[in-house]
């Protein structure tokens, strides 16, 4: 059973504009979240983490958002830029060996 | 700041043959993890290795190893090989660890193909 859910497999929106890309998770145990960025043919970019004692953590146009109730995270870009289009994954060290799980992904395309 | 250094970029090896990738991680960084990608399975936890001792291991078989150097610097090894070995092996450090709330910092990888 997937513990990192990305229900949206694609995002499309328009330069300038915000992105919302969205992560759901099943253990209210986990207490750390990671979103990293990719490229096709490199490996992830790490962009921004929050722990659960916050709920939310900026870092210039990026920003996460958690909710512990709803178990809920969500990566807000603001402005979105044509070099944001990649594959976001959210991810937290919910593994059985305290290794990073991942979501599936979404494909952010940010058109001009 | 150099990032995460992963050689070779690219493999071809046949069946039964080892491989050694090696893996320079950020400056300071002390933990070394390693990741395998592919298509079907997404990404999959190898080992992490913390001041050259490894304190994870994911559920590999045993053809699968690695080391930490006292610099940081990291090898991974697949002893005979097999077709299933075709990836992309990835490497990451962190500062500290996942466990300590450092986030991982990923090199861009060895494409491992296996003929």
């Amino acid at each position: 059973d997937q513990q990192v859910k990305q229900n949206s497999p694609s995002l499309s929106v328009q330069e300038g504009r915000i992105s919302i890309l969205n992560c759901d998770y099943t253990n209210s145990m986990f207490d750390y979240f990671l979103w990293y960025k990719k490229y096709p043919a490199e490996g992830p970019t790490f962009l921004i983490s929050i722990s659960s004692i916050k709920d939310k953590n900026e870092d210039g146009r990026f920003t996460v958002f958690l909710n512990k109730s709803a178990k809920h995270l969500s990566l807000h870009i603001v402005p979105s830029q044509p070099g944001d289009s990649a594959v976001y994954f959210c991810a937290t060290p919910g593994g059985s060996q305290g290794n990073l799980i991942f979501g599936k992904g979404t494909k952010l395309s940010v058109k001009p | 700041k150099a990032g995460v250094t992963q050689t070779p970029r690219y493999l071809i090896k046949t069946r039964g043959q080892q491989v050694t990738l090696s893996c320079s991680p950020i400056s300071g960084h002390r933990s070394v993890s390693w990741y395998q990608q592919t298509p079907g399975q997404g990404l999959q936890f190898l080992f992490e290795y913390f001041s050259e001792t490894q304190r994870n291991k994911g559920n590999f078989p045993g053809r699968f190893s690695g080391r930490q150097f006292s610099n940081s610097r990291s090898e991974m090894n697949v002893s005979t090989l097999e077709l299933g070995d075709s990836a992309l092996y990835l490497c990451a450090s962190s500062l500290a660890g996942l466990a300590f709330n450092s986030p991982l910092h990923f090199g861009n990888g060895t494409r491992l193909t296996v003929t």
